[in-house]
């Protein structure tokens, strides 16, 4: 299957700092998706971005098809951003999920 | 609120029972998934329903079955388990791999 890096695994930001999340894969995709699960284990899907740069309030990605990566950045992190945040892609009728970054934001 | 509705949250069960995990999304997607999350791995894809149709079994054991009676209902059945399928049992669905919605998770442990 698709290999899917995620780095750094862990994060710890004071509250209002920026920060970015990096994903590698190992094949072309034309589907890769962002995802925050936060403590109680609700996985939110952030971001459907196979190619390009898209915003959402806070938060934004990018994905560089080509060279097999996507980043995603926070900007002006709050305590409620803390959980874990995964990139997946689609191959092989399965969607890969990376190990995860986990984010702390303390006050 | 996802549209993706798992039951129950938590679930304990001994070794020789048999339980089943509920999910019902009101999305109208095509495909619904289950998935095993366990702490330090990635998660795990178990079974991929498309139109109600299984096309997807990840090498799972057969004490896990999954039942899909409509594009809108899907559960696992599962029975005698062991200790190490103690996890996160995550439902989803899609559309055609877009949209991708997870429910709330059961959260399983097996004594």
């Amino acid at each position: 299957g698709i290999q899917v890096e995620q780095s750094p695994p862990d994060l710890i930001l004071q509250e209002g700092a920026n920060s970015t999340l990096r994903c590698n894969f190992s094949d072309s995709v034309n589907n890769l998706q962002w995802f925050h699960q936060n403590p109680w284990g609700q996985l939110i899907n952030l971001f459907y971005i196979p190619s390009g740069t898209k915003q959402n309030g806070r938060l934004s990605a990018t994905t560089v098809a080509t060279e097999r990566y996507s980043l995603l950045y926070i900007s002006s992190s709050q305590t409620t951003d803390s959980g874990v945040y995964f990139c997946a892609v689609v191959g092989a009728n399965n969607l890969f999920f990376g190990t995860g970054t986990r984010l702390t934001v303390i006050p | 609120e996802t549209g993706v509705t798992q039951t129950p949250r938590h679930l304990v069960m001994g070794m020789t029972n048999k339980k089943s995990l509920k999910c019902e999304q009101h999305l109208g997607h095509n495909a619904m998934y289950w998935y095993k999350q366990s702490a330090k791995k990635p998660l795990e894809l178990m079974f991929v329903y498309n139109f109600k149709e299984q096309t997807e079994n990840n090498s799972v054991p057969s004490r896990f079955s999954p039942e899909c009676p409509n594009s809108s209902h899907l559960f696992l059945h599962l029975h005698t388990l062991q200790p190490e399928d103690s996890a996160l049992y995550l439902c989803a669905s899609s559309q055609d791999w877009v949209g991708y919605t997870f429910g709330s998770g059961t959260r399983l442990t097996v004594v």
